[in-house]
């Protein structure tokens, strides 16, 4: 099981600043996700990465940014943040078991909940 | 359609009831399927995974996996109200990304 950490839990944050949201995880896992999610709403995949130095938008178009220069170190950066990025952004990480691709599971971090006033 | 289809509830079960939660998927070639909780405010938490057609049981918790029909299913024995939550069914598609159904809505009745 993946030991993943996010902070901070919560941010509460005027319009306009920029922010930083971390994540790291202890597992050495190559893949790492960002999500965003509503309350009630289904799970939006806004960035991922493979590995050190690769990156991708996910399905969601998000004006964050993300960095991947270690392998435990995921964060996600909003130069500028808005009323409309208030949510909950969640973090994943997963690795399959050597030689067993088919049983990569994804793990969350506990999230970070975000309000932009 | 979507990859991953599930119906959004709520669904309300008796307590000591066996609660069933249904997916389907749209991408044949898929092989690997999981379940998630999630309790409100909280992250999803895995619960079981499921590669082969048949039955997978792991306490309280059984998942069907049915390939041909691309179905896959959640039953949970003797509900408890600590069951009460979302669950989420997860597929990892062709193009090995883990795609999420948006979940199901679980009420378990005292």
């Amino acid at each position: 099981e993946a030991d993943i950490y996010q902070t901070p839990r919560y941010l509460v944050i005027g319009t306009g600043k920029k922010i930083t949201l971390e994540c790291s995880q202890t597992m050495g896992h190559d893949k790492m996700y960002w999500y965003q999610q509503d309350p009630g709403m289904e799970l939006h995949l806004i960035h991922y990465s493979y590995g050190v130095n690769s990156t991708e938008k996910g399905d969601l178009s998000s004006e964050s940014t993300v960095s991947r220069i270690r392998t435990e170190h995921f964060p996600l950066t909003l130069e500028s943040a808005r009323p409309s990025h208030t949510s909950q952004y969640l973090c994943a990480s997963s690795d399959p078991p050597t030689g067993q691709i088919l049983q990569e599971t994804q793990y969350f971090g506990p999230g970070t909940r975000l309000l932009v006033l | 359609q979507k990859e991953v289809e599930q119906n959004s509830g709520p669904l309300s079960v008796p307590e000591g009831a066996i609660a069933s939660l249904n997916c389907t998927y749209s991408d044949r070639v898929s092989q690997s399927f999981f379940w998630y909780r999630q309790y409100s405010g909280k992250s999803p938490e895995l619960i079981m995974s499921i590669y082969s057609n048949g039955d997978k049981e792991d306490g309280r918790f059984t998942a069907q996996l049915n390939k041909a029909s691309q179905y896959v299913s959640l039953l949970i024995r003797d509900s408890q109200p600590s069951d009460s939550a979302t669950y989420l069914c997860a597929v990892r598609n062709r193009d090995d990304k883990i795609i999420f159904g948006k979940g199901t809505r679980l009420h378990i009745l005292p």
